[in-house]
């Protein structure tokens, strides 16, 4: 069965201190891994799409990496703004077309 | 270009009641799903239409149906509205099924 899990569930960090969010995932297939950031009571914002692995993406302090079973979004030198529930999706190859999503990662930066 | 737009924006329903949502894609989108979020559960799928057809289901019960229009814009309607159906409803629409898809703000539903 296809399956995402997301690690960890929160993370607080001081302004600057860069870390990382995990996002496992097992397919059948994968036609593409993305992330998303998610404001309280909004919908989920696109960042990423992801769709081989060793494929990297970049914007602002954020990149996000893909492996065969895993990608990663790091975030450089975090600020405030950039607290949000960080998502994962991935879509399988399997004919259909749906999502299946992680739980998120609750990030919150701390001036 | 204008993002994904949803209506209403809240609602108050109560027990037994039927509602409908309604969702506007991005121009050009030919895609939408719509999915249930809840503290919960999380994020799930519950259908997803192309060019008026539905091509996939999640796995909700009947009482959660949904179409699509010839102009792409989509209605979901919830029938019997039970306690648990409390949640944010949100749409995301897609230039196809296989692409990044793009989510509007939500619907948050209230059923007291």
């Amino acid at each position: 069965e296809d399956q995402v899990t997301q690690s960890p569930e929160a993370l607080r960090l001081q302004e600057g201190e860069s870390s990382s969010l995990n996002c496992s995932y097992t397919v059948s297939g994968l036609r593409g891994l993305f992330w998303y950031r998610q404001d309280p009571g909004k919908g989920p914002e696109f960042l990423f799409t992801l769709y081989s692995a060793g494929e990297e993406k970049e914007k602002e302090r954020l990149k996000a990496t893909l492996t065969k079973k895993e990608s990663f979004l790091h975030i450089t030198a975090p600020k405030p703004e950039d607290s949000a529930t960080y998502l994962c999706a991935v879509q399988s190859t399997s004919g259909t077309y749906k999502y299946i999503f992680g739980t998120g990662t609750r990030l919150k930066v701390l001036a | 270009k204008a993002g994904v737009t949803q209506t209403p924006r809240y609602l108050i329903k109560t027990r037994g009641q039927q509602v409908t949502l309604s969702c506007s894609p991005i121009s050009g989108h030919r895609s939408v799903s719509w999915y249930q979020q809840t503290p919960g559960q999380g994020l799930q799928f519950l259908f997803e239409y192309f060019s008026e057809t539905q091509r996939n289901k999640g796995n909700f019960p009947g009482r959660f149906s949904g179409r699509q229009f010839s102009n792409s814009r989509s209605e979901m309607n919830v029938s019997t509205l039970e306690l648990g159906d409390s949640a944010l409803y949100l749409c995301a629409s897609g230039t196809a099924g296989a692409d990044t898809q793009y989510f509007g703000p939500g619907t948050r539903l209230t059923v007291l």
